[in-house]
């Protein structure tokens, strides 16, 4: 299938730095991609879609300015959490559908990325 | 928007048994709900999905059952066995298209007595 990757699979930063998370597409080009976070032993909750060339589209309660996300490839997606706060620390995954897929909607995930803040 | 329900969020089964797990959605308009199993600290993997022309479809020993009209849908696997100890997520979609985006249910996790 499909192969999408993340990097970094883990990054520690300190309180009040900004970091950036890459997902690309490794096989396949994607118009949209999709970003989530996941808290321990709860489920993947949507942030949002992120659209090759235009802005992002965010989920409700969602903070825009804080989970900036630009898709200016059709292969990479960049999530950059600014300002990191102790309560940003979570496990983020994005994920895409390769459109060559014939009656396939496989949504293909990264491997994901721990994120700390300390 | 979208809000799927999943239920049991654990399940212990003998292994060699059955399990089903539950999930209700609650926008009509969704038309694909795939399965995943997650891992300890993995991706999701999709296990088998069903679209909304299907009412039930079988992959070995996994099933998934759809009820469009009570906006239920079910997961069944028999004949379990230890590997198959996970989270397992349901999942709703509107469209088919790769900007259709994917809601989660809250999980379940699967253990399987030896």
């Amino acid at each position: 299938g499909a192969v999408v990757s993340q990097h970094p699979s883990r990054v520690i930063c300190k309180s009040g730095t900004s970091v950036k998370i890459e997902c690309r597409s490794l096989d396949f080009q994607a118009t949209t991609m999709f970003w989530y976070r996941q808290f321990p032993k709860k489920s993947l909750m949507l942030m949002a879609t992120s659209n090759e060339g235009s802005k992002a589209t965010y989920e409700q309660g969602v903070e825009k300015d804080k989970f900036l996300i630009n898709h200016a490839s059709l292969t990479l997606s960049t999530l950059t959490v600014t300002s990191a706060h102790p309560e940003d620390s979570s496990f983020y995954i994005c994920s895409a559908r390769d459109p060559r897929g014939q009656g396939s909607y496989e949504q293909y995930f990264g491997p994901g990325t721990r994120l700390t803040v300390t | 928007g979208e809000n799927v329900e999943q239920h049991p969020s654990t399940l212990s089964v003998q292994e060699g048994d059955s399990a089903v797990i539950k999930c209700t959605y609650s926008d009509s308009a969704s038309n694909y709900f795939p399965w995943y199993k997650q891992e300890l600290g993995k991706r999701p993997q999709l296990i088998i999905d069903i679209r909304s022309n299907v009412g039930e479809k079988k992959d070995q020993r996994i099933a998934v059952t759809l009820n469009k009209t009570a906006k239920h849908f079910s997961l069944h696997i028999t004949e379990t066995q230890p590997e198959d100890s996970a989270v397992y997520f349901c999942a709703a979609a509107t469209g088919y298209s790769s900007a259709s985006k994917i809601i989660f249910g809250s999980g379940t996790r699967l253990s399987i007595r030896p």
